[in-house]
């Protein structure tokens, strides 16, 4: 099975811009749950989809926003890039079964630089 | 309080010793545990997870749980140089909401 693509691995861009990352999850997996990660903060819990709708979500401002499609990939989008948005975005998919704990594998990440 | 706290490390251990990594949670309804291991410039990936109380095995990593006492380890028997990087905690405490610990930083000196 193919692993959790995202796209792009690497974006640079300028404060006040916005950006939109991708992911597709692991075929025949429903949940994909976004990540930022940073030296300072480690890894931290953006959102979580499954079947196109949001089902939790952390704490970060509404400058982040997300979707699924019906085909379970999904997209992250940051409008308004501060310089401290530099970060390491991972997604990570899961069978989002009943529970709300499955194991979750992750792709490679998208390294976000902000000017 | 950070609601997963991990000892940043780094924890040495020499290469064939028995490597203890430690991770406390706060919100008690919390039901769902895993461990992942990131090596520098990769994403995590999963280690072990573990939902019930006790120890599970698998392979050189036992995981155990203490729900009572809000406490997970990993424990890597026959530490091995390839087992140097940084291990993650993560904790479900509500449905579909992950929680990550900052890391322990794992060296295994050959």
């Amino acid at each position: 099975k193919a692993g959790v693509t995202q796209t792009p691995r690497y974006l640079i861009k300028t404060r006040g811009q916005q950006v939109t990352l991708s992911c597709s999850p692991i075929s025949g997996h429903r949940s994909v749950s976004w990540y930022q990660q940073t030296p300072g903060q480690g890894l931290q819990f953006l959102f979580e989809y499954f079947s196109e709708t949001q089902r939790n979500k952390g704490n970060f401002p509404g400058r982040f926003s997300g979707r699924q499609f019906s085909n379970s990939r999904s997209e992250m989008n940051v409008s308004t890039l501060e310089l401290g948005d530099s970060a390491l975005y991972l997604c990570a998919s899961s069978s989002g079964l009943a529970g709300g704990g499955n194991e979750q594998f992750f792709g490679p990440g998208t390294r976000l630089t902000v000017l | 309080q950070k609601e997963v706290e991990q000892n940043s490390g780094p924890l040495s251990v020499p290469e064939g010793a028995i490597a203890s990594l430690n991770c406390t949670y706060s919100d008690r309804g919390s039901q769902s545990f895993f461990w992942y291991r990131q090596y520098s410039g990769k994403s995590p990936e999963l280690i072990m997870f573990i939902y019930s109380n006790g120890d599970k095995e698998d392979g050189r990593f036992t995981a155990q749980l203490n729900k009572a006492s809000q406490y997970v380890s990993l424990l890597i028997r026959d530490s091995q140089p390839s087992d140097s990087a940084t291990y993650l905690c993560a904790v479900t405490p509500e449905p579909y909401k992950y929680i990550f610990g900052t890391g322990t930083r794992l060296k295994v000196l050959a």
